[in-house]
C-alpha cells in the first residue's frame, strides 16, 4: 500500500459545527503532516507529527486540533471555523529524517476539500 | 528564512516541445528538493525526489537537476504531451531539524493539441 487516504474528499460545515478530517496510511511512516492549501497558493505547513508526538505547530489557531491516535492515524478536528478556512487540507507522510530511512519522499494525499458557510 | 521561487508562474506550449521549469531558494542549506504536479483541485503527486549530494534525478520523460551551491534546480520535460497539463510544485526541505518542506508557488503548464 503507497497511499495517503482522505476522507472526508468533501466537506461543508457550519460555524458552530464541529467536524473533523482524517488520514491514514499504511507505509509505516513515522512522520505525519497537515497542509492548508488555498485556491492558487502553495500548500501551507500546519503540523507535523513525528513518532505520534507534535513536533512542530506553526502557529495554528486552536480551533484545528491535530491528533494522532497511532502510527497509522492522523485527524484533524475542527470546531468553531471562520469561512476564511474553507480550503483543501492536505495529508502527507514521510518517514522522519533522523530516522534515515528511505529517500524521505512526501507521500500526499488527495485532500479534504472544507467549505465553512 | 528560506524562500522558494518558481518562474515562469504559467508556461503555454504546443505538443511535443522540450520545456524547462526554474525553481530557485534563499538558502542553499537544504536537506533535499521535491517536485510535485498537482491537478485542479487534487491532490500533490510527487515527480522526483534529489537529496542535497546529488545532481539530477530522472524518471520517464522527466529530468530534475539541482546546483545546491547557487540555489537552483530545473525541471526538464521532453517531448510534452497535453496529459502534462497541471501546476508544478517545487519544495525544499531546510537542513534545520524540526522543519519540512517549502513550497515555491507553482508553475501552470497548458499543453495544447
Amino acid at each position: 500500500d503507497t497511499e495517503v487516504t482522505q476522507t472526508p474528499k468533501h466537506l461543508v460545515m457550519g460555524m458552530t459545527n464541529k467536524k473533523s478530517l482524517k488520514c491514514e496510511q499504511h507505509m509505516g511512516h513515522r512522520a505525519m503532516y497537515w497542509y492548508k492549501q488555498k485556491a492558487k497558493k502553495p500548500p501551507e505547513l500546519m503540523f507535523v507529527y513525528s513518532y505520534e508526538k507534535l513536533s512542530i505547530n506553526e502557529s495554528v489557531p486552536s480551533r484545528f486540533s491535530p491528533e494522532c491516535p497511532n502510527s497509522s492515524l492522523l485527524n484533524l478536528h475542527l470546531h468553531a471555523l471562520q469561512p476564511e478556512d474553507s480550503a483543501l487540507y492536505l495529508c502527507a507522510s514521510s518517514h522522519p529524517r533522523r530516522g534515515g530511512l528511505g529517500a524521505n519522499v512526501l507521500t500526499f494525499g488527495a485532500g479534504s476539500r472544507l467549505t465553512v458557510l | 528564512k528560506q524562500e522558494v521561487t518558481q518562474i515562469p508562474a504559467a508556461l503555454s506550449v504546443p505538443e511535443g516541445e522540450n520545456l524547462v521549469l526554474n525553481c530557485s531558494f534563499t538558502d542553499s542549506a537544504i536537506y533535499n528538493l521535491q517536485w510535485f504536479r498537482q491537478d485542479p483541485g487534487k491532490g500533490l503527486t510527487s515527480l522526483l525526489l534529489i537529496q542535497s549530494s546529488q545532481r539530477e534525478q530522472t524518471s520517464g520523460r522527466l529530468n530534475a537537476s539541482l546546483d545546491k551551491s547557487s540555489g537552483r534546480s530545473t525541471l526538464y520535460i521532453a517531448a510534452s504531451q497535453p496529459g502534462d497539463s497541471a501546476t508544478y510544485l517545487c519544495a525544499v526541505r531546510p537542513n534545520q531539524a524540526g522543519t519540512a518542506l517549502i513550497f515555491g508557488k507553482g508553475t501552470t503548464l497548458s499543453v495544447s493539441s
